[in-house]
């Protein structure tokens, strides 16, 4: 168990719509980051967060978006949502931003199927 | 920009077997490099990682990785393979000031009886 727990485990829903992830780092971490994980295109970052204010931001479409909220708690907005967007979606977390040398650690991940 | 390469998307070896998963990275600055694995519906678990101190590094379950500045390379092996390695593996690198990690595609470990 990393401690980063990520709801929903699993997600099923229309071409079209709008879905929230929601992930909690482990105690103590102040960045957040996500990732997508899809057959084709491997892991892929999306953006990180550091104590509440975006740090980095990766390979993010503009249907997407991300925050952290004062209790360091994270959730990615997934709208519009097309059937290439389903994938698995993976939250991690470290206890520094930039310039951090450690490892991150992951959740179990969000499993999005888009119909 | 930091990329990372991981030759071979599947390896299989026999139960027993020397493993050897291949990552090479490009960097103008030194990097940190990580090794985690993925089981099955289930998140990536940390293996091993290098921050310049040693370049062997070792790892849990029984492997380690060798940092090799020359040729651009952090691959990862194991001694004797074992049922339980079988998996997918990923080498990851942060470079700068970034925070995130880059990753390689991943390898597919099957261990064969």
């Amino acid at each position: 168990d990393s401690g980063v727990t990520q709801t929903p485990k699993h997600l099923i829903t229309a071409t079209g719509q709008r879905v929230t992830l929601r992930c909690s780092p482990r105690s103590g971490d102040l960045s957040v980051y996500w990732y997508q994980q899809s057959l084709d295109q491997g892991l892929q970052f999306l953006i990180q967060y550091y104590n509440g204010e975006e740090r980095a931001k990766g390979n993010i479409l503009e249907r997407f978006s991300a925050q952290q909220f004062p209790d360091l708690h994270s959730e990615l907005n997934l709208s519009s949502l097309e059937l290439g967007d389903s994938a698995l979606y993976f939250c991690a977390s470290s206890v520094a931003g930039t310039g951090n040398t450690g490892e991150l650690f992951f959740g179990e991940g969000s499993r999005l199927t888009v119909l | 920009a930091q990329s990372v390469t991981q030759l071979g998307s599947h390896v299989s070896v026999s139960e027993g077997a020397l493993v050897l998963l291949r990552c090479n990275y490009s960097s103008s600055v030194p990097p940190y490099l990580f090794w985690y694995v993925q089981y099955p519906n289930q998140g990536l678990q940390l293996l091993l990682k290098y921050t310049s101190a040693a370049t062997l590094v070792k790892g849990i379950n029984g492997f380690e990785a060798e940092f090799k500045k020359s040729e651009t390379s952090f691959h990862l092996t194991k001694p004797s393979a074992h049922m339980s390695d079988a998996a997918e593996y990923f080498c990851a690198a942060r470079g700068g000031s970034q925070g995130n990690l880059i990753f390689g595609k991943g390898t597919k470990l099957s261990v064969k009886p």
